[in-house]
């Protein structure tokens, strides 16, 4: 079956410690975006990228970083520098070049600093 | 800036009856779409209906139906005989280019 994977669904990261959520896809997107979910405040981009070896930053991207060496996988690092990580995180891919395609999401990953 | 507004934090609806969910938009573009998702307690998130904003006919899927309203710039989602596992986050959703832009979200609860 085609979709989005996100690993690992918790994860639990010390203060001062970088992480990488994982995310995986298998539909031949080339478009890729990462975004948190904070109560009451919906869905906020943190990067997206568009092909390989390309990304933008998004509303909210410092503290994080990301990469796209390959056009299945764009795992998103939290680093130290973000102050408030707490937050359920979500990827989502969608076709480029068809402007009704929807963003498909993965079941993403709640990040908590113990 | 694309902006996109969900007045309404909570709502909620007798099973069985009908409920709408309003969204309002702020764009100077004339061709985009617009979508409806639905996040249930697992957090996955599913699409609900999709909009074109050149289509004047209003979108409908089963019990869900849509009202574009192009000039006003709202896209409010109705959900017709709604149903236990109605009951979901629902956020509206506006695509731009390969931009989505995302409303804060309604939190739907479904009374039995």
């Amino acid at each position: 079956d085609g979709g989005i994977t996100q690993s690992p669904k918790y994860l639990f990261r010390k203060e001062g410690q970088n992480v990488t959520l994982s995310c995986e896809q298998n539909l031949n997107h080339d478009a890729m975006y990462w975004y948190r979910q904070d109560p009451g405040q919906g869905l906020r981009l943190i990067y997206y990228s568009q092909i390989v070896n390309d990304f933008q930053k998004g509303d909210i991207a410092e503290g994080y970083s990301v990469s796209r060496e390959k056009k299945e996988s764009f795992p998103l690092t939290v680093t130290s520098a973000q102050k408030n990580p707490t937050a359920f995180y979500l990827c989502a891919s969608s076709i480029h070049s068809d402007r009704s395609s929807e963003a498909f999401f993965g079941q993403g990953t709640r990040l908590t600093v113990v | 800036a694309q902006t996109v507004t969900q007045s309404q934090p909570e709502m909620s609806v007798q099973e069985a009856e009908t409920v709408t969910l309003s969204c309002t938009y702020d764009t100077s573009e004339s061709d985009y779409y617009l979508f409806w998702y639905k996040q249930p307690p697992s957090r996955q998130m599913i699409l609900v209906i999709r909009q074109e904003a050149y289509k004047q006919q209003n979108a409908t899927e089963n019990r869900f139906s849509v009202n574009f309203q192009k000039a006003a710039k709202s896209f409010s989602l109705k959900i017709s005989d709604s149903q236990l596992g109605d009951a979901a986050m629902y956020f509206c959703a506006y695509r731009f280019g390969n931009q989505f832009y995302f409303g804060t979200g309604t939190s739907l609860t479904v009374i039995p």
